[in-house]
């Protein structure tokens, strides 16, 4: 399978803690995408890594990737309740323009 | 834009039945994507579309799913005769080139 795959499946903080989510694949990419998805909703794009980029933030979120591990990471610094989500890495494959998403790692941001 | 429309939001039927699944796509997006969602499978990609013409349908489960893209704003994902094991949610997405997804909010699919 070319899917990505969260770890860990699910992770329980107190809110203004940092959250941490890695996502690993098994083929080379050109871009890494997360996703959020809020409980009965469809996904939400996060950020975009492309294979040559090492690290990216936007706002509270921060993205790192190593493509020599194949795996990449998503920080939330000082989560909120309204963080609580499942959150999706989803990779290229090299293979055009679909994405292939991992099974998603469950964050409860307990206030 | 209204991003990704998709109807219905639920549907309940029997098993048996032929269920249409409807997309609206973003305009002016090329690509279309039709997803199914499991607590046992995850999101599995069923199809895509670039420019109204199917790419990939390797995800589809069998031939009682076809899926159809008359024009660039309007696609559908039609399954005849459902079964209980199709009960998921269905989403549809789409995309400009290389970029993010957007996704409809989906369709809640329970065959009985």
């Amino acid at each position: 399978s070319q899917q990505g795959e969260e770890d860990p499946q699910a992770l329980s903080i107190q809110e203004g803690e940092n959250a941490t989510m890695n996502c690993s694949y098994k083929t080379s990419i050109n871009n890494l995408q997360w996703y959020r998805q809020n409980s009965g909703r469809g996904l939400v794009h996060l950020i975009l890594i492309r294979s040559n980029e090492r690290e990216k933030h936007s706002g509270r979120l921060r993205v790192t990737l190593d493509t020599s591990k194949k795996s990449s990471s998503l920080l939330i610094t000082a989560s909120r309740a309204a963080d609580t989500a499942s959150y999706f890495c989803a990779t290229d494959a090299n293979t055009g323009n679909q994405f292939y998403f991992g099974t998603g790692t469950s964050l409860t941001v307990i206030p | 834009d209204a991003g990704v429309i998709q109807s219905p939001r639920h549907e309940v039927t029997e098993m048996g039945q032929e269920v249409t699944l409807r997309c609206k796509p973003i305009s002016g997006h090329d690509y279309l994507f039709w997803y199914r969602q499991t607590m046992m499978r995850g999101l599995e990609l069923l199809i895509y579309f670039n420019n109204n013409v199917p790419i990939d349908d390797s995800g589809m489960p069998e031939d009682r799913f076809s899926a159809k893209m008359p024009n660039a704003s309007f696609s559908t994902l039609k399954i005849q005769p459902s079964e209980p094991r199709d009960s998921a949610v269905y989403f549809c997405a789409s995309q400009r080139a290389v970029s993010e997804q957007y996704f409809g909010p989906g369709t809640r699919l329970t065959v009985t």
